[in-house]
């Protein structure tokens, strides 16, 4: 299967700051995607980026298919924005990345 | 649009018994359907994939004795943890994808305790 690196996976930002998390992956992947897990567990998708920039909001996001790697931006983070995030992606199954856990304290 | 839902969504069981989890596409048609099972801080880790009308596809290290998975319609899938010991004890979350997305949807996910 396809490996897929998070990184860092541990974060703690102060209320209003900026942050990039990164995705690698050891393969070509399609559908590759992003998605917010909430503390009570429900996973929120974010962008479906197979390729290019997409923006939404605070949070934009960035995938270079040909170097295999995806980056997340959060904007003037909130408290709300905690919990983890995961990229994911797979020719047909998706493949989930380790997490980056994301801490905003006010 | 694009919702899944998942029932139950916790549920405790006694050892030896089994465990039905239904999963449904509300609002479209999901030609495929993932079980994807999750411990505490960890990642999840996808269990099997199925198709609507097909038999499922598993990964590697997953009994497909033990955890049956059915496809009967585009719209449900059903998990079922068959003697549930405390071992399979995990929060269980499936996904759908439909005929003309490329998107995959998450329910909210089913807590299992085996007593």
């Amino acid at each position: 299967g396809i490996q897929v690196e998070q990184s860092p996976p541990d974060l703690i930002l102060q209320e209003g700051a900026n942050s990039t998390l990164r995705c690698n992956f050891s393969d070509s992947v399609n559908n590759l995607q992003w998605f917010h897990q909430n503390p009570w567990g429900q996973l929120i998708n974010l962008f479906y980026i197979p390729s290019g920039t997409k923006q939404n909001g605070r949070l934009s996001a960035t995938t270079v298919a040909t170097e295999r790697y995806s980056l997340l931006y959060i904007s003037s983070s909130q408290t709300t924005d905690s919990g983890v995030y995961f990229c994911t992606g797979g020719a047909n199954n998706l493949f989930f990345g380790t997490g980056t856990r994301l801490t905003v304290i006010p | 649009g694009a919702v899944v839902s998942q029932h139950p969504s916790r549920v405790i069981c006694k050892s030896g018994t089994s465990v039905k989890i239904e999963c449904r596409s509300l609002d479209f048609q999901a030609t495929t359907m993932f079980w994807y099972r999750q411990f505490p801080k960890q990642s999840l880790m996808l269990m099997a994939t199925s198709n609507e009308g097909s038999k499922a596809t598993y990964e590697q290290g997953v009994e497909k004795d033990k955890f049956l998975i059915n496809h009967a319609s585009l719209t449900l899938s059903t998990l079922t943890v068959t003697s549930a010991h405390p071992e399979d004890s995990s929060f269980y979350i499936c996904s759908a994808r439909g005929i003309s997305r490329y998107e995959q949807y998450f329910g909210p996910g089913t807590r299992l305790t085996v007593t």
